[in-house]
């Protein structure tokens, strides 16, 4: 089985732009979930997407936005960037034991 | 509020020698995961703990779950250089896939 893949890997904004982020989870599964991992912060979750449902949302302001296609890919956006919004932006599939390799943002 | 509190947050180890990382935990959770992370790279899932007195042995690693202490352990033996990296305990404490993660414990290994 294909495993989680994440798209872009790397990518550079600058303040006030607006990014989107794509996360497939493993064929057949169906709960995608998405985390922030930052120096300062550590890893923290964002949300949790089940069957193109938000399913639970963590303390993230509303800029930080997401949703879930019925393939079960999800995406998840950030709009009107800040310079700490730069991080690496992870998500899971499925019982959260399998994790993309991530996406790297940069907001310069 | 679940919180998840690892010690200690770096370890310096020497090769061929015997540690132990904890991971405390402040409410009731249903699972508890342990998680390998390299420099620049993504989280790769070690173990899954699901219930009192699990233990789970990969390795050179062995990991622990005690529920009624709200404690996971994951014990190092013989530590070699290759298990250098960041370890992470989390623990899902809902329904769904939540998971609220400790703060990493930056493990290095010197020959």
């Amino acid at each position: 089985k294909a495993g989680v893949t994440q798209t872009p890997r790397y990518l550079i904004k600058t303040r006030g732009q607006q990014v989107t982020l794509s996360c497939s989870p493993i064929s057949g599964h169906r709960s995608v979930s998405w985390y922030q991992q930052t120096p300062g912060q550590g890893l923290q979750f964002l949300f949790e997407y089940f069957s193109e449902t938000q399913r639970n949302k963590g303390n993230f302001p509303g800029r930080f936005s997401g949703r879930q296609f019925s393939n079960s890919r999800s995406e998840m956006n950030v709009s009107t960037l800040e310079l700490g919004d730069s991080a690496l932006y992870l998500c899971a599939s499925m019982e959260t034991q399998y994790f993309g390799p991530g996406t790297r943002l940069l907001v310069l | 509020e679940l919180k998840v509190e690892q010690n200690p947050l770096f370890l310096s180890m020497q090769e061929g020698k015997n540690y132990t990382i904890y991971c405390n935990y402040s409410t009731t959770s249903d699972r508890l995961y342990w998680y390998r992370q390299d420099p620049g790279k993504s989280l790769e899932s070690l173990f899954v703990l699901l219930s009192n007195g699990a233990v789970k042995q990969e390795g050179r690693l062995m990991a622990s779950l005690d529920t009624k202490a709200r404690l996971s352990t994951l014990h190092i033996t013989a530590a070699v250089h290759d298990l250098s990296a960041t370890y992470f305990c989390a623990v899902d404490g809902a329904s769904g896939s939540r998971l609220t993660f400790g703060e990493g414990t930056q493990l290095t290994v010197n020959p």
